[in-house]
């Protein structure tokens, strides 16, 4: 069975730094693309980034372009999401995906809040 | 950007009836649509597939239609736990985006 497991997120300042980590089982990781989406109630579903299964190519949403890195390390299992300059909007549940073009299966999300 | 808008933004029925969703994009996405589902609590659920696939495990009373700009999700007679709320999401372009979603609350 198919298993995401988001960590790492926390209440930082704006102007602050956070590494999330996503620790997958229950498949072979490097068999398959990943995502990071981003929910929050007010602007809904919105997709932060990709990355390839080999970490070839990574392609990110405008609004975290040059702010957030994603990498990942099949040996380890491990999906991360680097974020800096972190502002108020950045707040979000954070969501790691398996999937290149539809997400099929979904972590259960870690709490960003972006706050002074 | 594609912009996908859903409507209703709630719907109001009976375990049994149907319920129909539509998901239109801003420009055509051919059939590289997908749909999930969402309760509350929980991450979203992976439902359908280009445009009218469904994933694994997905019972058959969930129908997806449409191509180009136009979409369905029909659910054929609804079950207790199929209240919740639904998304579209297209890939045919980068960035990914999603619709505003279509709650589906019992009446």
């Amino acid at each position: 069975e198919v298993h995401l497991v988001e960590s790492g997120g926390d209440l930082v300042q704006p102007g602050g730094s956070l590494r999330l980590s996503c620790a997958a089982s229950g498949f072979t990781i490097s068999n398959h693309d990943m995502n990071w989406v981003r929910q929050t109630p007010g602007k809904g579903l919105e997709w932060v980034g990709y990355i390839s299964r080999s970490a070839e190519t990574m392609y990110y949403a405008d609004s975290v372009k040059g702010r957030f890195t994603i990498s990942r390390d099949n040996a380890k299992k491990s999906l991360y999401l680097q974020m800096n300059s972190l502002r108020a909007d950045d707040t979000a549940v954070y969501y790691c995906i398996v999937g290149g073009y539809w997400f099929d299966y979904w972590g259960q999300g870690t709490l960003v809040t972006v706050s002074s | 950007e594609i912009v996908l808008t859903q409507s209703p933004g709630t719907l109001s029925l009976s375990p049994g009836e149907r319920a129909t969703l539509s998901c239109r994009a801003s420009q055509s996405v051919g059939s590289n649509l997908a749909w999930y589902q969402q309760k509350p609590g929980q991450a979203p659920r992976f439902l359908i597939y280009g445009a009218s696939s469904r994933a694994t495990g997905i019972p058959d009373r969930f129908s997806g239609g449409g191509s180009g700009t136009d979409f369905t999700l029909t659910i054929s007679s609804l079950e207790p736990d199929d209240f919740a709320v639904y998304y579209c999401q297209q890939y045919a372009n980068t960035p990914r985006t999603f619709g505003r979603g279509t709650k589906v609350e019992i009446k």
